[in-house]
């Protein structure tokens, strides 16, 4: 159970580019989900928190124009990367909580791994 | 600031001995503990959680809280090569969940 899937694992686009992450949570209903994003060697760092049905709630010092976030079902949230640069160049990870639960688990997709040229 | 602290190691511990990770944090309404293991070029992955003071045994995962002191450990008995990866202490109060930098574990065989 609580598995966490992420689409694509990996992409390469060229510069200036939007690239599109898809989270889902398949075998459980998530009201919160979260996006991380991590440079080689570093720790994670979170973007944003993601809610069914309201807006995100963005980290100080994440664009939220550049990091668009919809969260428009249970069970999906999107992270789409607006005109990527190189810099943008990252692994972003998503992160579910199970809806209803009280203990605060998070359970993590794979991972994107992109590549902005 | 709410801050969860780690050694960033590398800690480097020969097989079949015990490998001892320690966390402190800052928040002391701190509610929920957790440990998980990241591999090089993966996604965390949960491998223990505790939420109440004492110690919580999972196979060869021992995760031990003490509130009072604001100090969260795990021990990995047995460790095996297949244990070396990074290890993150994640501690939640209220909404937010905050993840310390990780410790580097490495198993030598």
């Amino acid at each position: 159970g609580a598995v966490v899937s992420q689409h694509p694992s990996w992409v390469i686009c060229k510069s200036g580019t939007s690239v599109k992450i898809e989270c889902r949570s398949l075998d459980f209903q998530a009201t919160t989900m979260f996006w991380y994003r991590q440079f080689p060697k570093q720790s994670l760092m979170l973007m944003a928190t993601s809610n069914e049905g309201s807006k995100a709630t963005y980290e100080q010092g994440v664009e939220k124009d550049k990091f668009l976030i919809n969260h428009a079902s249970l069970t999906l949230s999107t992270l789409t990367v607006t005109s990527a640069h190189p810099e943008d160049s990252s692994f972003y990870i998503c992160s579910a909580r199970v809806a209803g639960q009280s203990y605060n688990e998070q359970f993590f997709g794979p991972g994107t791994r992109l590549t902005v040229l | 600031q709410k801050e969860v602290e780690q050694n960033s190691g590398p800690l480097s511990v020969p097989e079949g001995a015990i490998a001892s990770l320690n966390c402190t944090y800052s928040d002391r309404v701190s509610q929920s503990f957790f440990w998980y293991r990241q591999y090089s070029g993966k996604s965390p992955e949960l491998i223990m959680s505790i939420y109440s003071n004492g110690d919580k045994e999972d196979g060869r995962f021992t995760a031990q809280l003490n509130k009072a002191s604001q100090y969260v450990s795990l021990l990995i008995r047995d460790s095996q090569p297949s244990d070396s990866a990074t290890y993150l202490c994640a501690v939640t109060g209220g909404f937010k969940t905050i993840f310390g930098a990780g410790t580097r574990l490495f198993v030598k065989a």
